[in-house]
Formats: C-alpha cells, structure tokens, sequence
C-alpha cells in the first residue's frame, strides 16, 4: 500500500482566512514533504520533515506553515495569502534516506479569492 | 544551482511505437532517479525509479541511467493512447540533502 490521503481535495479561501490542509500516511515514512505546483508547470519543494523535525525550508513565504504533529501526519497552515498562491500543494512521503522512492498524495487544489 | 532538463515537446508517437523520453541533470552527486506520469488535473504517478548506471526494466517501460554523462532516459514500448501525459523527470540529491528536483516535464502524445 503506497498511499498517502490528503485533505480537503479543493479549497477555496478568502486572503483573510485561515485555513489548513492535512497529509497522512501509514506506510512507516518518516520524511514528509510539501511541494506547491502551478498549472503547466513542474512541482516545486517547500517544505521537507525528517523523522518529524523540519530540515528543508525552501525560503517559502511565512504565511505558510507547516506542521508535523507525529510521524503520519502532516499540516500546512495557511493565513492571509495572496491569489498568486492559487496553485495544487501536493504533500508526498518517503523513507528517509536518498535512495528511496518518494509517493505522492493527489494533493489539495487550493484557490485563493 | 541544481538543474534537470527535459524536452517540453510536445512529442508525438504513433500507437504501438517506442516513445523515447530524455533527460538531463546538472548534479553530479545525484544518487537516485524518477520518472513519473502525470494526466491534466492530477497528481504525479511513479512510473520508474533508478540508481545503477545501465538499463531497468518494468513491463512496457525501460529506464536507462548513465551518470558519466548526466544522463536518464525512458522508454515506453507499444505505447498506448492512455500512456498519453506530461512526463516528469526527478532527481534526488545526496550528501545529506533531500526533496526531489524535477524538470519541466515533456508532454508525451499518443496518436491512435
């Protein structure tokens, strides 16, 4: 089973809300990523947890923040973004170590009005 | 700066023919490799992975990796109208750091 769930599947939010989207996976991975993907174009990393501890920022904008709570799940907290941050968040797992196959949840469409 | 670049195409194959996906990276500490699917309005879809120069093989798929020359390729047999979709490829570093780099990905059509 290869399988990470994330929800809400579309969300759509106002730039003065605060919203969050929510990762989860039961395959034992202990590294967890966020990547943001724009139409047409390739994934881009945000945010990487090893073994719960966030090891790669990849200098994203502080109105995004993210959360490990355990080992099977992961956050991305969302507040006062901008309708350029309309986009599909795709939260992925893997074991750690770079030898390992990273799986990739259906993501969360996210727009911003 | 750590780049991987692909042809965005679009590359059109007739039905029943090899399709032959190219990619090149720009990290030569890259240890591992991956070719995913990805259909209009989804999520990316592992298709391949690998990590040893030389071929890989899975069903109608064939991966090749030759890190002398930075370089990873993908080969669909019989393509299919469904193996129609933009094909990413990623690499993953080593040396401690993680995520994966992806190209832009080429947009592969199969024409019936």
């Amino acid at each position: 089973d290869t399988e990470v769930t994330q929800t809400p599947k579309h969300l759509v939010m106002g730039m003065t809300n605060k919203k969050s989207l929510k990762c989860e996976q039961h395959m034992g991975h202990r590294a967890m990523y966020w990547y943001k993907q724009k139409a047409k174009k390739p994934p881009e990393l945000m945010f990487v947890y090893s073994y719960e501890k966030l090891s790669i920022n990849e200098s994203v904008p502080s109105r995004f923040s993210p959360e490990c709570p355990n080992s099977s799940l992961l956050n991305l907290h969302l507040h006062a973004l901008q309708p350029e941050d309309s986009a599909l968040y795709l939260c992925a797992s893997s074991q750690a170590g770079a030898g390992n196959t990273i799986y990739f949840g259906e993501g969360s469409w996210l727009t911003v009005v | 700066q750590k780049e991987v670049e692909q042809n965005s195409g679009p590359l059109s194959v007739p039905e029943g023919a090899i399709a032959s996906l190219n990619c090149t990276y720009s990290d030569r500490g890259s240890q591992s490799f991956f070719w995913y699917r990805q259909y209009s309005g989804k999520s990316p879809e592992l298709i391949m992975f690998i990590y040893s120069n030389g071929d890989k093989e899975d069903g109608r798929f064939t991966a090749q990796l030759n890190k002398a020359s930075q370089y990873v390729s993908l080969l669909i047999r019989d393509s299919q109208p469904s193996d129609s979709a933009t094909y990413l490829c990623a690499v993953r570093p080593g040396g401690g750091a993680d995520g994966l780099t992806f190209g832009k990905g080429t947009h592969l059509i199969i024409q019936p």
